[in-house]
């Protein structure tokens, strides 16, 4: 059973980074058969991905326009994990965060449970 | 990108009474398997987002079959033949064809 575990905090300020962690269990973030996703939700409801990592004899990784030049995802092989870094946050960056694992034809069948990441002074 | 819209935004139904929500996407989410690249989401209240229907008209493991998806080109429907109290929530259409990946605007379910 695939289990995810985020952790990070839940308040950043306007300009700083933005970190969170995802652990994974019963999975590999090495595996062939699946990438790592995080997408965020806003206060709205509105779901945007924001990019992901995957393994394929290398490692790929993409990113969505709206956010490329401040987003970072990496896997981490030796905790089995991925984390996020989000630079130079605004309030519009306000959201919660999921961490996912995507299968064949862009199916999620694993989420994290969620981070509320508020950004303000 | 992929324009998903959904509808309605709000659906009230009755206990017992049948629900559906439609989502259509702006380009054609075929894959050359001859599936369509559109998967179906419930989000429960305080939860994460469950997996429902995958590939246009595929139940996930352990969805009860009161729910089913459809598809007809771009237009694609989820239905449930009768709603539960438990199927309250907010139900997302996305396309997982191509990134960046979209969601329609997401339908909220309330028990009337």
């Amino acid at each position: 059973q695939v289990r995810l575990q985020q952790s990070g905090p839940g308040l950043v300020q306007p300009s700083q980074t933005l970190s969170l962690t995802c652990a994974i269990s019963g999975d590999s973030v090495s595996s062939s058969s699946a990438s790592w996703n995080w997408f965020r939700q806003s206060p709205s409801g509105g779901f945007q991905w924001l990019g992901k990592t995957y393994y394929r004899s290398k490692w790929f990784h993409e990113s969505a326009i709206s956010v490329k030049g401040r987003i970072t995802i990496n896997p981490d092989t030796s905790q089995n994990q991925l984390s996020l870094q989000l630079n130079s946050v605004t309030p519009e960056d306000t959201a919660v965060y999921y961490c996912a694992r995507l299968r064949g034809s862009g199916i999620i069948d694993n989420w994290g449970q969620g981070t509320l990441v508020t950004v303000s002074s | 990108d992929i324009m998903m819209t959904q509808s309605p935004l709000s659906l009230p139904v009755t206990p017992g009474e049948p629900a559906s929500i439609s989502c259509r996407a702006s380009q054609s989410l075929l894959l050359s398997s001859g599936d369509n690249c559109l998967h179906w989401y419930l989000q429960k209240p305080g939860q994460s987002p469950q997996l429902l229907i995958y590939l246009g008209s595929n139940r996930a493991s352990g969805v009860p079959d009161r729910f089913s998806g459809s598809e007809s080109g771009t237009d694609f429907t989820l239905k449930i033949s009768r709603v539960e109290a438990e199927d309250v929530g907010l139900y997302y259409c996305m396309q997982g064809l191509q990134t960046p990946y979209t969601f329609g605007q997401g339908t909220n379910l309330e028990i009337k």
